[in-house]
């Protein structure tokens, strides 16, 4: 079974403080993403990467970074965290079936990480 | 460009009913589609999706759902509803971009009434 872990399940910070989030996938997945997820607004993705080294951002980069080192490892990185940052975090992964030309296929999720920014 | 529309954010069915989620899909190609499920403090999960072979997709714990191409739906179906299948429903779609990106809708969440 693919496994997508999140370092940790509920984080507290305070605002200005440097965050990061890590996401672990086992599978050797090419793609890894990190959305945001809020009531009523579904996910919203915030960064992506197909590949080590690689990002593009998503719809909503603002206030965020990333890193990708490692195949397996995805890093979302808030460099000065704000209270409206205070939301569900969930990190994915994919491979990169071919199809039509393009790329696309199920995504994994990790079990998300609740960050609260005081 | 690709979106999803998920019709009501909340569904409320007794146990035993029919369970019917309703998607509509946008998309300037044919589209890969996908239904996950979200159980309460969890991630989410592929209960199904559709690639172009059969327009009825079956998944798992009973679900269902039918591409209609002239419709641009994809609805979720299961004939009995069970308490355990109270979660959140999204409905995602995937038009096979190099960068393999997949658009979410909103979320439908489902109640089980005893």
């Amino acid at each position: 079974d693919v496994k997508v872990t999140q370092s940790s399940r509920y984080l507290v910070k305070r605002t200005g403080e440097k965050v990061f989030l890590e996401c672990v996938q086992d599978m050797d997945h090419e793609n890894m993403f990190w959305y945001r997820q809020d009531p009523g607004l579904g996910l919203r993705l915030i960064y992506f990467s197909y590949d080590v080294k690689m990002k593009e951002k998503g719809d909503i980069p603002e206030g965020y970074s990333v890193s990708r080192e490692k195949k397996e490892r995805f890093s979302l990185i808030l460099e000065s965290a704000s209270t409206n940052q205070t939301s569900m975090y969930l990190c994915a992964s994919s491979t990169r079936a071919r199809w039509r030309g393009g790329f696309t296929d199920t995504q994994y999720f990790g079990p998300g990480t609740r960050l609260t920014v005081l | 460009a690709q979106s999803v529309t998920q019709l009501g954010s909340h569904v409320s069915v007794s146990e035993g009913a029919l369970v019917l989620l309703r998607c509509n899909y946008s998309s300037s190609v044919p589209p890969y589609l996908f239904w996950y499920v979200q159980y309460p403090n969890q991630g989410l999960q592929l209960l199904l999706k559709y690639t172009s072979a059969a327009t009825l997709v079956k998944g798992i714990n009973g679900f269902e759902a039918e591409f209609k191409k002239s419709e641009t739906s994809f609805h979720l179906t299961k004939p009995s509803a069970h308490m355990s299948d109270a979660a959140e429903y999204f409905c995602a779609v995937s038009e096979g971009t190099n960068a393999g990106k997949s658009t979410f809708g909103d979320g439908t969440t489902l109640t089980v009434k005893p």
